[in-house]
């Protein structure tokens, strides 16, 4: 079946920039996402790509995929203490017609 | 302003119990979703509905029932039937169900003891 995968856990010091990366299994995937949960609270919807593009970029952030490699990465540039919250990848697929998420990517952004 | 409310933030019940879980949206979506979500793990689905009248069930929907009688309402009940309940639920919404942006409510944290 469908799979998204994750790596859990990314630190890095404020002002660098995050690369958090996902990478899925079906290619029939049309529409991939990123949304972004701080603690407590739901899921905000910060971007997402359409497979037959290969960047997307929005302000700080940038998605790249790697259609090939079935890979997906949200870059974050400039990142700030704010940024620290979970980050889940998550994409659609047509068949069953629902959004499989990742585990989730908690960003931890050291001062 | 338009977005989608959950109540209670917090609920807390005795083992046994049933209890519902409010979920509203004043979007205009059609589509609405119930998520589960424990720790380190990401969203798992236990049921949709596409439209007014009509649900499907999800990957984890055993011990669960939801209704769905009006556009902006869906309301989940976790019954007692529900071998482990204690779970942060989100509920979702998107304009279509294949137009696939789900926006998020803030959550409710149930503890079960």
């Amino acid at each position: 079946g469908e799979d998204v995968e994750q790596s859990l856990f990314l630190s890095v010091r404020e002002g660098d920039s995050s690369v958090i990366n996902c990478t899925y299994t079906d290619s029939s995937s049309t529409y991939l996402y990123w949304y972004k949960q701080e603690p407590g609270a739901g899921l905000q919807l910060l971007t997402y790509i359409f497979s037959n593009m290969d960047m997307k970029q929005d302000q700080r952030l940038t998605v790249l995929l790697n259609k090939k490699d079935k890979h997906l990465s949200l870059r974050i540039a400039d990142t700030q203490t704010g940024d620290s919250a979970i980050y889940f990848c998550a994409g659609y697929y047509n068949q069953g017609g629902k959004l499989i998420f990742g585990q989730g990517t908690e960003l931890s952004v050291k001062p | 302003d338009g977005g989608i409310t959950q109540s209670p933030k917090y609920l807390f019940r005795k083992e046994g119990q049933n209890v519902t879980l409010s979920c509203e949206q004043n979007l205009n979506h059609d589509a609405m979703y119930w998520y589960r979500q424990d720790p380190g793990q990401g969203l798992r689905l236990i049921y949709y509905s596409q439209i007014v009248n009509d649900f499907q069930k999800g990957d984890i929907a055993e011990g669960y029932s939801v209704s769905r009688e009006k556009k902006e309402s869906f309301p989940l009940t976790v019954t007692s039937a529900q071998k482990n309940p204690t779970a942060f639920y989100l509920c979702a919404s998107s304009v279509r169900s294949d137009r696939y942006e789900q926006y998020f409510g803030p959550g409710t944290r149930l503890t079960v003891t």
